[in-house]
């Protein structure tokens, strides 16, 4: 069975410093990879995605994920936050065709201070 | 940047009760889905909707639940008999043929009382 795990559920960082949120998943087959956020009252949107090729892919708002097959993971990373980047992200796993289900971590919710 | 569209944004309805929850999906995508989200817990997969019938559902997804394309713009999820366990913020979303890109609605509360 699949399953995406995100082992920090908070995190708080200082406006300008850098982030690493962190997810592992399982997957039987060649995983589509996915970070998404939402912001309260929003609905999902998609930072960035990854199904092959260059394992390091960019998205939207400057962030980036690394793909390491080795240690089942796809952390998302932004060198520098911003205090409109607080809100809570999640990853999801599943397969590259259409109408097949996403499975998604619990989220971490990003908090920023000044 | 075209968008999912839910209604309503917040239902509140007694338990025992039928609720229905629309999406207007993106008008060229052909593939439909559902997700809820059980408050403090993970995004959970429901059901996915192709060519006028489901293509892929969850063990969540019951003889309860129930969804339909009345025409050509609405996707609708509806919930009989709703339970206490059935609050939940409940997604909308769409994709084109041949990606699992989805784009998600805004989601529908639902506070089952």
């Amino acid at each position: 069975a699949q399953s995406v795990t995100q082992p920090d559920i908070h995190i708080t960082v200082s406006e300008g410093a850098s982030l690493e949120l962190r997810c592992n998943y399982s997957y039987g087959a060649t995983p589509y990879l996915f970070w998404y956020v939402q912001s309260p009252g929003q609905g999902l949107q998609l930072l960035l995605k990854y199904f092959s090729g260059d394992t390091l892919v960019q998205g939207i708002k400057g962030f980036e994920a690394e793909f390491k097959r080795s240690q089942s993971s796809f952390n998302l990373r932004k060198p520098s936050v911003h205090w409109s980047d607080a809100a809570e992200y999640f990853c999801a796993v599943g397969a590259r065709e259409a109408g097949n289900m996403l499975t998604f971590g619990g989220g971490t919710r990003l908090m920023v201070k000044p | 940047e075209p968008e999912v569209t839910q209604t309503p944004s917040h239902q509140v309805t007694q338990m025992g009760q039928e609720v229905i929850l629309r999406c207007v999906p993106i008008s060229n995508h052909l593939y439909f889905y559902w997700y809820r989200q059980i408050l403090g817990q993970k995004v959970e997969f429901l059901v996915s909707f192709y060519n006028n019938e489901i293509s892929e559902k969850s063990e969540i997804f019951d003889d309860q639940f129930s969804v339909e394309r009345p025409d050509g713009s609405n996707f609708t999820l509806k919930i009989r008999s709703t339970k206490l366990e059935d609050s939940a913020m409940y997604f909308c979303a769409s994709s084109e043929q041949g990606t699992n890109v989805l784009t998600f609605g805004a989601g529908s509360r639902l506070t089952v009382l």
